[in-house]
Formats: structure tokens, C-alpha cells, sequence
């Protein structure tokens, strides 16, 4: 168990209607981050958020947004889906105060269909 | 810019057999090096890691990994293939720990 819990696990949904993710960090976990996996891309960047601020940017679609919460979670907003977007989405944490080791921590991610 | 390169999306071996799962990244400065695994319909676990010190990693599941600078190159490797090895493995270099890039994943199958 890697500490980080995202939710739902499955998710069925029509093109054109709008979903969103839900992350919770490792306890203490600044940084939240968020990728997509789907079986043509591999495993892609999307956005970072460090204590609630973007600091980083992927290939993250206009369609798609994200935040995160003073109690550190985050969500990732997906809207006007299509089917393209069917994949399963991660969510990884690092970076507890005054324990830093390095490495991501990933969820068991979100895998969202798209009809 | 930083950059990974897993050579092989696909690798078959024989139970028993050496895995090796090759990894070459580019980076400005000294990097940090990752191995994962996922196996299927389940999030990255962390096989091993390097940051600084001892070049030689070892992980869990028997893997190790050795950073070899003048290669840029941070290969895995494991003695004996297991069924239980049969998963995806993805390379990640992190420069700062900051941002992370991962090279496009490798499929170990492990065949009976």
C-alpha cells in the first residue's frame, strides 16, 4: 500500500460529459502529480501541484483541469470527454516535510471508459 | 532537457534465465534514477532507486540496477526470472526531484 488513495477505481461515462478524479497524497505529501496511461501513449505527464500551487505543466489537454486543496488532496477535472480519453489516470505524491526520498508514490489509478 | 530511453518495449525470458531491461537517459546534471514495476490492473510500485553514493542499487524482488555515468546508462537486471516477474518496468530519471520523465515501459514476459 503506497499511502496514496484515488477514487473511483472504474468509471463509465458518454462522450461529451464531464468526470472528476479524486487524489489523496501519502500523509505529509506535498507534491501531488498526475499522469495518463493509455496503450498508444504510455505514460504521460499532466500537471504538478506543490502545496496547493501548479508547478508544472505536461501534456495536459485544455479540456482537462486540476487543483489542489489546502488539506493537500487534489482533483483532476476532465470535461467535454471523448473517446480518446478512456485511460487509466495516476495520481503520485513525494515530498513529506523534513523527509524527503526522491521518489514518486503512485495510487492504483483511475481507469475511466469513455462510450 | 532531460530524457529516457528503454531499449526494447517487449522482452521474453525463459524461467531462470538472466533479465536484463535496458535504460539510458540523458541529463545536465546529476541525475536521480528509478526502476518501477506495474503489474497489471495496478498503480507504479518502486523496485529501486538511486540518488547518491554507492552506484549499485538493490532493490526488492531480488532486482538491482548499477548507474553507470560514463553510459548514462542504469540497466536491470535480476539472476533468475521468476513467473512472478511476468509485468510492466518503467525507467524514471528525476533531476532535483522535482519533475520526473519515464521512458515508454518495457513488458517482461517470462515464459515457463
Amino acid at each position: 500500500d503506497s499511502g496514496v488513495t484515488q477514487t473511483p477505481k472504474h468509471l463509465i461515462t458518454a462522450t461529451g460529459q464531464r468526470v472528476t478524479l479524486r487524489c489523496s497524497p501519502r500523509s505529509g505529501d506535498l507534491s501531488v502529480y498526475w499522469y495518463q496511461q493509455s496503450l498508444d501513449q504510455g505514460l504521460q505527464f499532466l500537471i504538478q501541484y506543490y502545496n496547493g500551487e501548479e508547478r508544472a505543466k505536461g501534456n495536459i489537454l485544455e479540456r482537462f483541469s486540476a487543483q489542489q486543496f489546502p488539506d493537500l488532496h487534489s482533483e483532476l477535472n476532465l470535461s467535454s470527454l471523448e473517446l480518446g480519453d478512456s485511460a487509466l489516470y495516476f495520481c503520485a505524491s513525494s515530498g513529506t516535510r523534513g523527509s524527503y526520498t526522491g521518489e514518486l508514490f503512485f495510487g492504483e489509478g483511475s481507469r475511466l471508459t469513455v462510450l | 532537457a532531460q530524457s529516457v530511453t528503454q531499449l526494447g518495449s517487449h522482452v521474453s525470458v525463459s524461467e531462470g534465465a538472466l533479465v536484463l531491461l535496458r535504460c539510458n537517459y540523458s541529463s545536465s546534471v546529476p541525475p536521480y534514477l528509478f526502476w518501477y514495476v506495474q503489474y497489471p490492473n495496478q498503480g507504479l510500485q518502486l523496485l529501486l532507486k538511486y540518488t547518491t553514493g554507492a552506484t549499485l542499487v538493490k532493490g526488492i524482488n531480488g532486482f538491482e540496477a548499477e548507474f553507470k555515468k560514463s553510459e548514462t546508462s542504469f540497466h536491470l537486471t535480476k539472476p533468475s526470472a521468476h513467473m512472478s516477474d511476468a509485468a510492466e518496468y518503467f525507467c524514471a530519471v528525476s533531476v532535483s526531484g522535482n519533475q520526473f520523465y519515464f521512458g515508454t515501459g518495457t513488458s517482461l514476459t517470462v515464459i515457463p
